[in-house]
């Protein structure tokens, strides 16, 4: 199993940035698992955006759950990230990754990821 | 949210040698924790989870234990790719709410 993100590495600020993550050695639309997004700023740690299911049922961080929207493509086995209005605080590398189901079946912990991908805010 | 502190922030320790990371949840996860590797410039990796199990092809050498609020993670006869950045992350609530810890960075003394 494999993810890719894409996406314009520069954004300016107001603007919305959107991600995509390609998935490839498993297919989204008969997975049991959910797909998320994780983001981290230069020389700093981890912080959770959201996930979704097949479905399209998505959670989000409460912190950017107002600017945040998560997507599925089923068939082009791809999610989505878009997040409104950004800052230069919105500079980090994105990350996407799996959220593996666990013992009582919800999402829990990230595996794979992939390799991630800089995205800056600036004019 | 439930707030993860990990400590220290930096440890330095020889190859060979043993390594103790901890990470403090503020309140209870049961044993809902994940740990993480981060080598520079890469994607984090999934070395443990459950609080004490090991994801596929993680040497034996790491190892994972505590339930609730205090978890370690441990790394026995250090090797040069071990010195990296550690995370620990909980998932014990639902809907979900993922945090992580601020990391602690392990390097050679």
């Amino acid at each position: 199993l494999q993810l890719q993100e894409s996406g314009p590495g520069l954004v300016k600020p107001s603007e919305t940035l959107s991600l995509t993550c390609t998935v490839s050695g498993d297919s989204i639309s008969s997975s049991y698992s959910y797909w998320g997004w994780v983001r981290q700023p230069p020389e700093k740690g981890l912080e959770w955006i959201g996930i979704i299911f097949r479905t399209g049922s998505t959670y989000y961080n409460p912190s950017l759950k107002s600017r945040v929207t998560i997507s599925v493509d089923t068939s082009n086995n791809q999610f989505s990230l878009k997040l409104s209005s950004v800052t230069a605080a919105d500079t980090a590398v994105y990350y996407c990754a799996r959220v593996v189901r666990g013992v009582v079946s919800d999402p829990d912990w990230f595996d794979p990821w992939g390799q991630g991908t800089l995205v800056i805010v600036s004019s | 949210e439930i707030v993860m502190t990990q400590s220290p922030a930096t440890l330095s320790v020889s190859p060979g040698e043993r390594a103790t990371l901890s990470c403090r949840a503020s309140q209870s996860v049961s044993g809902n924790l994940a740990w993480y590797q981060q080598q520079p410039g890469q994607a984090p990796r999934l070395l443990i989870y459950g609080a004490s199990t090991r994801a596929t092809g993680v040497p034996a050498r790491f190892s994972g234990s505590g339930s609730g609020t205090e978890f370690t993670l441990t790394i026995t006869s250090l090797q040069s790719e071990d010195f990296a950045v550690y995370y620990c992350q909980q998932y014990d609530r639902w809907p979900p709410v993922y945090t992580f810890g601020q990391g602690t960075k392990l390097e050679i003394k």
